[in-house]
């Protein structure tokens, strides 16, 4: 049974570029969600999809954008880069909307110089 | 607003001892859940427990179980016999407004040490 994954596992991008961030959910999986995490911060929520519409937002700029496929894998796309977006990307799955535990993948660092 | 509050950044246990890590939690909401997450170095984040504010019982997985004590708006995840491998950040989550929503709202972590 395969876990939640992400790609790529590393990413150095530079002030202003765009960076697009895959996850494909678990299996059985249809919701996904995505967070930041900061070094030494606990994870933040950018955004949740689920039947390819964003039904949750959090409070990030229109910068971080996304993107549910109907296999259920998603995309977080960031533009225009700055250094304060270096982090550690997470995203979750879980299987229906009003289900409660989500399990995460392993990641994604980001860093932006 | 909704919070998770962790105030130990960092704890310190012998191997095969208990270890509690606190946890406290602030919502207006009457149904919410309660989760403990592990995160090794490696970055990944592992479900460890999940409990519902409705539930009468504290959660348990394993060596993992969760003292609830809703009047004191506390979650403290207790880990019993310690192992290497436990050495770990740790975070309480807690589930946000309403019933079909579903953000993550996480604390700042407790650093786990376990020591040989």
């Amino acid at each position: 049974d395969a876990g939640v994954t992400q790609s790529p596992t590393h990413l150095i991008k530079t002030r202003g570029q765009q960076v697009t961030l895959r996850c494909s959910p678990k299996s059985g999986h249809d919701t996904v969600s995505w967070y930041q995490q900061a070094l030494g911060q606990g994870p933040q929520f950018i955004f949740q999809y689920y039947e390819e519409e964003e039904r949750q937002r959090g409070n990030f700029p229109d910068r971080f954008s996304g993107h549910q496929f109907p296999n259920y894998s998603s995309e977080l796309n960031v533009n225009a880069l700055l250094l304060g977006d270096s982090a550690l990307y997470l995203c979750a799955s879980k299987s229906g909307f009003s289900t409660d535990t989500q399990y995460f993948g392993p990641g994604t660092r980001l860093t932006v110089l | 607003a909704q919070k998770i509050t962790q105030t130990q950044p960092g704890m310190f246990v012998q191997e095969k001892e208990a270890v509690t890590l606190d946890c406290t939690y602030d919502t207006s909401d009457q149904s919410y859940g309660l989760f403990w997450y592990k995160q090794p170095s490696s970055g990944e984040m592992i479900f460890l427990i999940y409990q519902g504010s409705y539930d009468e019982q504290n959660a348990t997985e394993g060596r993992y179980s969760l003292n609830f004590q809703k009047a004191r708006k506390s979650a403290n995840l207790v880990i019993s016999a310690s192992q290497l491998g436990d050495s770990a950040m740790y975070f309480c989550a807690m589930r946000g407004y309403g019933g079909a929503t579903n953000k993550l709202i996480f604390g700042t972590g407790t650093l786990l040490a376990v020591q040989p």
